[in-house]
């Protein structure tokens, strides 16, 4: 099955830094990357739609620039939360959905990535 | 956005009993999926369903979809203990689908 990866599975930083997070599809090609936020025992919020090559969407109430998002190719998406606060701290997860029949009507996960903003 | 809402919230029943999970939204949808997550993890995909489609099976798994009701309900037959997770239910409609997921419902299966 398709598989993506998500680097790292967690991080702990100081407030007023940036971290970076990757998601990798690494056997297909996600034309589509889509990027969630989820607090404990809580549904999935989608944060922001990426298209390769083009600029993200980002759902109501989402900042930005707060939250900047790269798909340079179709096989990688990054999330980097700028100038983190402790209210940033969640658990982000990233999926992709694929360029063909076989991997486009479902999502595939990367495993997320709990960030703690000291 | 419509949202899927699963019910009930919590479940927790003794292996090798049955697990029923519900879901309902609210427009039409293109399709419906099932996700399971693993504390602390990513979501792994467990069925899809077409809105043309009324019943799938897919091991001890079987989904219902009645477009009806706006509903779909999620059937684990003998459940273990591993089977212990959160269950996400995600609609999707239009011409993005893009899918928008549930509360979920929170598994628990006791040895």
């Amino acid at each position: 099955g398709a598989v993506v990866s998500q680097h790292p599975s967690w991080v702990i930083c100081k407030s007023g830094t940036s971290v970076k997070i990757e998601c990798r599809s690494l056997d297909f090609q996600a034309t589509t990357m889509f990027w969630y936020r989820q607090f404990p025992k809580q549904s999935l919020m989608l944060m922001a739609t990426s298209n390769e090559g083009s600029k993200a969407t980002y759902e109501q109430g989402v900042e930005k620039d707060k939250f900047l998002i790269n798909h340079a190719s179709l096989t990688l998406s990054t999330l980097t939360v700028t100038s983190a606060h402790p209210e940033d701290s969640s658990f982000y997860i990233c999926s992709a959905r694929g360029q063909f029949v076989a991997t486009n009507e479902k999502l595939f996960f990367g495993s997320g990535t709990q960030l703690s903003v000291l | 956005s419509q949202q899927g809402e699963e019910d009930p919230q919590a479940l927790s029943i003794q292996e090798g009993e049955n697990a029923t999970m519900n879901c309902s939204y609210k427009t039409s949808i293109n399709n419906l999926q099932w996700y399971r997550q693993n504390s602390g993890r990513g979501l792994v995909h467990l069925i899809l369903i077409r809105s043309n489609e009324r019943e799938k099976h897919s091991g001890r798994l079987r989904v219902t979809l009645d477009t009806s009701k706006k509903s779909s309900s999620l059937l684990i037959t003998a459940s273990r203990a591993a089977d212990t997770a959160s269950y996400f239910c995600a609609s999707s409609s239009g011409g993005s689908y893009i899918p928008t997921f549930g509360r979920g419902t929170s598994l628990i299966v006791h040895p």
